[in-house]
């Protein structure tokens, strides 16, 4: 089955500096890559995701990118902001499947 | 709230005891998902429906773990002899339609507490 690993685990960056967040799946056969973001409390929210046939996304501040040889993907935050600290976290679906695979989570923390 | 909703939000039990909890998707929604959360981890999923048919478990769902989508609305999970290693936040999500790529909603969660 699909195996996702994160990191960084913990990410801190000042107000206005850029986060990159990275993962990496092992099924080749995945199509399907959103991220989500929980703040603390609550329940997680997808903030975008992206499909096996395009490369990149780009959503205001974020953007996502996949590279499908080297089965990995990054989330791209620019011009953090505070209300940007809280968890993120990446997923995987493989093809056939509608279960996702959680990575382990990163906490972002935005010091203004 | 139009969201999804679970309920209760929190849940203290024994152990040996059982547990249900209740997942009321949004409506319309024809795929329900329910995963479980425990600290400092993403969430690992559990199982799947498509209407009231119960498409896939995974390995995590043992046999004291048993889930149900009667009439394709809402769902339930029940947790039976419940142990502490059952402690974690239980959560439901929810998904529209039948294309491959739909987000998949979240409810707030049960948070279960096995003494």
């Amino acid at each position: 089955g699909e195996n996702v690993e994160q990191h960084p685990s913990t990410l801190s960056v000042q107000e206005g500096d850029s986060a990159v967040i990275k993962c990496t799946y092992s099924d080749s056969a995945s199509n399907y890559f959103p991220w989500y973001k929980q703040e603390l409390g609550k329940r997680p929210q997808l903030i975008i995701d992206i499909r096996s046939n395009v490369g990149e996304k780009k959503d205001q501040r974020i953007a996502v990118t996949l590279n499908k040889t080297a089965k990995h993907f990054s989330l791209h935050i620019t011009e953090t902001q505070p209300e940007d600290s809280a968890v993120y976290f990446c997923a995987g679906r493989d093809t056939g499947r509608r279960a996702l695979t959680f990575g382990s989570g990163t906490r972002l923390q935005v010091q203004p | 709230d139009t969201g999804v909703s679970q309920n209760p939000r929190h849940k203290i039990t024994k152990r040996g005891q059982n547990v249900t909890f209740r997942c009321d998707p949004i409506s319309e929604h024809n795929r329900l998902y329910w995963y479980r959360q425990t600290l400092g981890q993403g969430p690992e999923f559990l199982t799947y429906f498509q209407n009231e048919a119960q498409l896939e478990k995974s390995r995590l769902l043992s046999d004291r773990f048993s889930a149900e989508r009667p009439k394709g609305s809402f769902s339930t999970l029940e947790i039976q002899r419940t142990e502490q290693g059952d402690s974690a936040m239980y959560l439901c999500a929810s998904s529209p339609g039948l294309a491959d790529y739909n987000e998949q909603f979240f409810g707030p969660g049960t948070r279960l507490t096995v003494l």
